[in-house]
């Protein structure tokens, strides 16, 4: 069973920090393009960024909203994938999703994770 | 405003078919597979097509995809009361270098 495990979300102030986990089991994890998705509460869905697998170069691509103050990495040693967000504004409320998101394959979704920005 | 638009609302009664529409461009649709989900308050997003029209194992035949140049379609036959959700098409575009989403269509089953 493919399990994928959001951690890491609550309360933080304008410009405050927080890291986000998603811990994987059931897939090659380190063979999966990682992606990070978001959602704010009522509304729809908002693509964060990704992460490469290391074979297809390892390197991270991210929206222009988050771009600049998230930042995507990996533990493929501990099946994790981390979101670092910096400088964080009260429109980064959101439920943050996990996914090994693919066009063209069957993929799966953490439950998610709220983050709260508000002083 | 969503990149990719979608209707914001369809329904259906009980046992009939509905097809929601999604529309891109060139840079997404155009190069790109389409993706769909399926979404209950509170709840994870599930997809129920990958590959323009492709299912997952475990969803039913009742759901099916298209895609015929920069639109795609979900088609949901034999409505069931279980159906009413959010669906939102996804899609990778080439020109912003980002995955983009639907508005989503929210799903009521009358």
């Amino acid at each position: 069973e493919v399990r994928l495990v959001e951690s890491g979300g609550g309360l933080v102030k304008p410009g405050g920090s927080l890291r986000l986990s998603c811990e994987v089991s059931g897939l090659t994890f380190s063979n999966a393009w990682m992606t990070w998705v978001r959602q704010t509460p009522g509304k729809g869905l908002e693509w964060v960024g990704r992460i490469k697998s290391r074979i297809d170069g390892g390197t991270t691509e991210y929206a222009a909203p988050v771009k600049g103050r998230f930042s995507i990495s990996r533990d493929d040693s501990k099946n994790i994938l981390y979101l670092q967000m910096n400088s964080l504004k009260t429109e980064d409320t959101a439920v943050y999703f996990c996914s090994n998101l693919s066009p063209n394959w069957p993929h799966f979704w953490g439950q998610g994770t709220l983050v709260t920005v508000s002083s | 405003q969503s990149v990719l638009t979608q209707s914001p609302s369809a329904s259906g009664a009980p046992g009939q078919s509905v097809t929601i529409s999604c529309s891109g461009s060139s840079s997404n649709f155009g190069r790109n597979a389409v993706i769909w989900y399926q979404q209950f308050p509170g709840t994870a997003p599930k997809h129920l097509i990958y590959s323009n029209d492709r299912r997952p194992s475990g969803v039913p035949d009742r759901f099916s995809g298209s895609k015929s140049g920069t639109s795609a379609s979900l088609a949901i036959s034999g409505l069931q009361s279980e159906d009413e959700a959010d669906y939102y098409c996804a899609a990778w575009d080439d020109s912003l270098n980002a995955w983009v989403f639907g508005g989503g269509t929210k799903l009521t089953v009358l």
